[in-house]
């Protein structure tokens, strides 16, 4: 299994909503990414976490709030989003070793649209 | 810090041809790595080719090779016998080796448009 998942593909919720975007992979990477992109943009770095410990978190508005509950699992809970965070949401995870250039696998993203 | 610098936002190339993507970056280290991703319309991120700072020799996979000039700080991708699946938006990206979770910096991207 040498991919990463995310679900839902696509998601719409109005700004009082509270909604939960997930990833997972099984590839035994202990570095999982959450990334913001918006329309012909480079993806965004949002937070990285490193053996299930939130390491980086790039100044990010709390209404976006990350949950690491295991190795193979990345969540990211939303709440009180407002129109402009309507982007793509894309996960990737690499493995953390000294010795290789450690390939960054991303998921295929979620599609999110705040009304 | 380190910044990549992609100068062409949008690039066309004819089917079968062959077309070069620029890429610039700036850093202080003398080792790290530089990537090439490529994103479809479908926006599923996908690797296209590596090169370690360390190595001299240019990294190839198949149609794909790089022009790595370290003392330039250049890192260009050519695409020979273009495809119409190569359309896509192309990210440079750097990265520290050995960092542990230290993420990768990109550059602003250049869309690809292959004719048939």
């Amino acid at each position: 299994d040498t991919e990463v998942t995310q679900t839902p593909k696509h998601l719409v919720m109005g700004m009082t909503n509270k909604k939960s975007l997930k990833c997972e992979q099984h590839m035994g990477h202990r570095a999982m990414y959450w990334y913001k992109q918006k329309a012909k943009k480079p993806p965004e770095l949002m937070f990285v976490y490193s053996y299930e410990k939130l390491s980086i978190n790039e100044s990010v508005p709390s209404r976006f709030s990350p949950e690491c509950p295991n190795s193979s699992l990345l969540n990211l809970h939303l709440h009180a989003l407002q129109p402009e965070d309507s982007a793509l949401y894309l996960c990737a995870s690499r493995p953390i070793l000294r010795s290789s250039y450690n390939e960054q696998f991303f998921g295929p993203g979620t599609r999110l649209t705040v009304l | 810090a380190q910044t990549v610098t992609q100068s062409q936002p949008e690039m066309s190339v004819q089917e079968a041809e062959t077309v070069t993507l620029s890429c610039t970056y700036d850093t202080s280290e003398s080792d790290y790595y530089l990537f090439w991703y490529k994103q479809p319309p479908s926006r599923q991120m996908i690797l296209v080719i590596r090169q370690e700072a360390y190595k001299q020799q240019n990294a190839t996979e198949n149609r794909f090779s790089v022009n790595f000039q370290k003392a330039a700080k250049s890192f260009s991708l050519k695409i020979s016998d273009s495809q119409l699946g190569d359309a896509a938006m192309y990210f440079c990206a750097y990265r520290k080796p050995h960092s542990g979770n230290t993420p990768l910096v990109f550059g602003k991207g250049t869309r690809l448009s292959v004719i048939a």
